[in-house]
């Protein structure tokens, strides 16, 4: 069974305060690694496709890593509009697979 | 572009009463998902449809949850009766891919459910 786990559940920031989100997964071979962000009452936003372990994708303040165990979203000196929830979800390979499992997220606050 | 558009955002029943979710794709998309979203956790997918057809609806708990996607476009999820458990966020999303193939999911608003 596809696992995701997302740490930590929350994190507070200082504006300017550089860190790293976890998402860690358990799949049975990987066809993608998704990054979205959830503002409250609203939908999730999609971020980043990872394909394969090595591969990096940048977007602002916003950098996304993939290994063959987790992937790490790196916020370089964020802003309060950074705060959000964040969601990883993966996809399984396999002819017939098409289902994100996603993890819990990681509520991140920036404060100005 | 635009985005998933999804009706009505707020819904408050009282239990035992039906309730149905809208949901308009991004044109061009042929699939089309519902998820439930519970506070504090991730997505969880209800119901898949690839152009008109239900290929995957082994989550959706069938006596009192429907769904349907006519000409393969619009779809509208129906729950009835409403429980108080079934209060949550209903998401639609939608992608131009097909099984097997990388699903970058884009997600209308959502619908937040209230069973009173």
């Amino acid at each position: 069974e596809d696992q995701v786990t997302q740490s930590p559940e929350a994190l507070r920031l200082q504006e300017g305060e550089s860190s790293s989100l976890n998402c860690s997964y358990t799949v049975s071979g990987l066809r993608g690694l998704f990054w979205y962000r959830q503002d409250p009452g609203k939908g999730p936003e999609f971020l980043f496709t990872l394909y394969s372990a090595g591969e990096e994708k940048e977007k602002e303040r916003l950098k996304a890593t993939l290994t063959k165990k987790e992937s790490f979203l790196h916020i370089t000196a964020p802003k309060p509009e950074d705060s959000a929830t964040y969601l990883c979800a993966v996809q399984a390979s396999g002819a017939g697979s098409y289902q994100l499992t996603f993890g819990k997220g990681t509520k991140l606050s920036v404060i100005p | 572009e635009a985005g998933v558009v999804q009706s009505p955002r707020y819904k408050i029943i009282e239990k035992k009463q039906p309730v149905a979710f809208w949901c308009n794709p991004i044109s061009g998309h042929n699939t089309l998902y519902w998820y439930l979203q519970n506070l504090g956790q991730g997505p969880e997918l209800l119901i898949r449809y690839e152009n008109e057809e239900a290929v995957d609806d082994s989550q959706l708990p069938k006596d009192r949850f429907s769904a349907e996607r006519l000409k393969g476009v619009d779809s509208t999820l129906k729950i009835q009766p409403a429980e108080l458990g079934d209060s949550a966020v209903y998401l639609c999303a939608s992608s131009r891919g097909t099984s097997g193939r990388i699903q970058e999911q884009f997600f209308g608003p959502g619908t937040r459910l209230t069973v009173l």
